[in-house]
């Protein structure tokens, strides 16, 4: 199965911040489908970018997705306090589907 | 508006099994397959399996292969997943999330439900 390592564990930032998250395959993900998730504590995950970079219906312009192959980012331009939670990708081209194992966001 | 209302928390024994349910609204359920993912608390999210939304066809993860099986009740809109013999390690929120097809990303969740295994 396609691993996924994200980095870095934790990112340490202000608000009005700019975030880059990474997300590294084992092998390159078939078709670029390679999804980001956002996910507040007791709350499910929710879909920011889908095939590796469009944005899911209702996410703000500031979240982008980027990358192809083994090599992809979430970049969010300007945080807002909302925006400090735990990001996940997630691999959909090669089954089995295969998540990161996050990245926490949170103020510096 | 899509909604995903998933049954409530479980605590089982050991070697029990658990069935929770998921229930769509706000889409035309034939339209879209259901996938099941789980959290283990305080940790990442792992994919379990997915069923069509139109025609019961289902893939499952061989990590539980076996053990899981995934079911849709069409006239009711309703999908089912069942974890049998289990294990204290299996302790975990379950989500359901639909997806267009089997190779998709997951555009709405339910609101998960926690599985708890303790003797």
């Amino acid at each position: 199965e396609i691993v996924l390592t994200q980095s870095p564990a934790t990112l340490s930032l202000s608000p009005g911040g700019r975030a880059t998250l990474s997300c590294g395959a084992s092998q390159s993900v078939s078709n670029n489908y390679l999804a980001w998730y956002q996910q507040k504590p007791g709350l499910a995950p929710r879909l920011l970018i889908y095939d590796a970079s469009s944005r899911a219906t209702g996410i703000p312009d500031r979240f982008s997705g980027s990358g192809s192959g083994t090599d992809f980012t979430l970049t969010i331009s300007r945080l807002e306090p909302e925006d400090f939670a735990v990001y996940y990708c997630q691999q959909y081209g090669t089954a089995p589907s295969t998540f990161g194992q996050g990245t926490k966001v949170d103020i510096k | 508006q899509v909604h995903l209302v998933q049954s409530g928390a479980e605590v089982k024994e050991p070697g029990a099994s658990v069935k929770v349910s998921c229930k769509a609204s706000g889409y035309t359920f034939v339209s879209y397959g259901i996938s099941w993912v789980r959290q283990v608390p305080g940790q990442g999210l792992e994919w379990m399996g997915w069923i069509s939304g139109y025609n019961y066809r289902t893939d499952y993860s061989q990590k539980f292969q076996g053990r899981v099986t995934v079911t849709t009740e069409i006239s009711t809109g309703t999908a089912y997943m069942e974890l049998r013999s289990l294990r204290n390690d299996d302790t975990a929120v379950y989500y359901c999330a639909r997806v267009r097809w089997a190779a998709d990303a997951f555009d709405y969740w339910g609101q998960g439900t926690l599985v708890t295994v303790s003797s």
